[in-house]
């Protein structure tokens, strides 16, 4: 079965430092999220992005947030200066379309920053 | 490495039957329990979370779920389902101890309500 792949696992960064996190989805979707957790609290939506461009972003997703999809595969977060509060994990999906089509996680990436 | 199985994948029933959603989770220490909804269209939105305390516990439209610690289940419920149940539902489990682990999705079931 597809999966929606996320690399790395695990991401260290010091304050202030930019970060890439990235993520290939199901190759024939054609919506993607990003959404975030920070440790003991709730999944967070950031953004979502179909036919190359944001459809929807949180009010987290501050200028500091950017995403992209730079090939016909990958699918990035860059955070242009890491705060210690971004710390959390990070969580790609993707799905075919937006109704009724099942949403598919990454396994999330885990960003410290210190 | 925690794991989240959901026994179904697709399932379909009619308005006014009653729900239940099954979540089986591997990991044997002190975790956190959420349910996610995804409506068509929609980001995910938190249904409910279990954290500590009565092992029962109410969500947002008439949802609830149950931790039962000896079977690591966390099955959501909801008596009589509606048309507009109809989404996609993911349970979650967080390690308390969090590293690398953090919070682990199921696959997700995706529900289909019959008027």
């Amino acid at each position: 079965e597809p999966e929606v792949t996320q690399t790395p696992s695990h991401q260290v960064t010091q304050m202030g430092q930019e970060v890439i996190l990235r993520c290939v989805p199901i190759s024939n979707h054609l919506y993607f999220y990003w959404y975030r957790q920070i440790l003991g609290q709730k999944v967070e939506f950031l953004v979502s992005f179909y036919n190359n461009e944001i459809s929807e972003k949180s009010e987290i997703f501050d200028d500091q947030f950017s995403v992209e999809r730079p090939d016909g595969s990958n699918f990035t977060l860059k955070i242009r200066s890491t705060k210690l509060e971004d710390s959390a994990m990070y969580f790609c999906a993707s799905t075919l379309t937006e109704k009724n089509s099942p949403l598919h996680f990454g396994n999330g990436t885990r960003l410290t920053v210190t | 490495a925690q794991s989240v199985s959901q026994h179904n994948h697709h399932v379909i029933l009619s308005e006014a039957a009653s729900l239940e959603l099954g979540c089986n989770y591997s990991y044997g220490g002190t975790v956190n329990l959420f349910w996610y909804v995804q409506y068509p269209g929609q980001h995910l939105q938190l249904l409910l979370k279990y954290f500590s305390g009565d092992p029962l516990v109410k969500g947002i439209k008439g949802f609830e779920a149950e931790f039962i610690k000896s079977k690591f289940s966390f099955n959501l419920r909801k008596p009589s389902v509606q048309w507009s149940d109809t989404a996609e539902y993911f349970c979650a489990v967080e390690n308390r101890g969090g590293g690398a682990d953090g919070l682990t999705f199921g696959k997700g079931t995706h529900l289909i309500i019959q008027p």
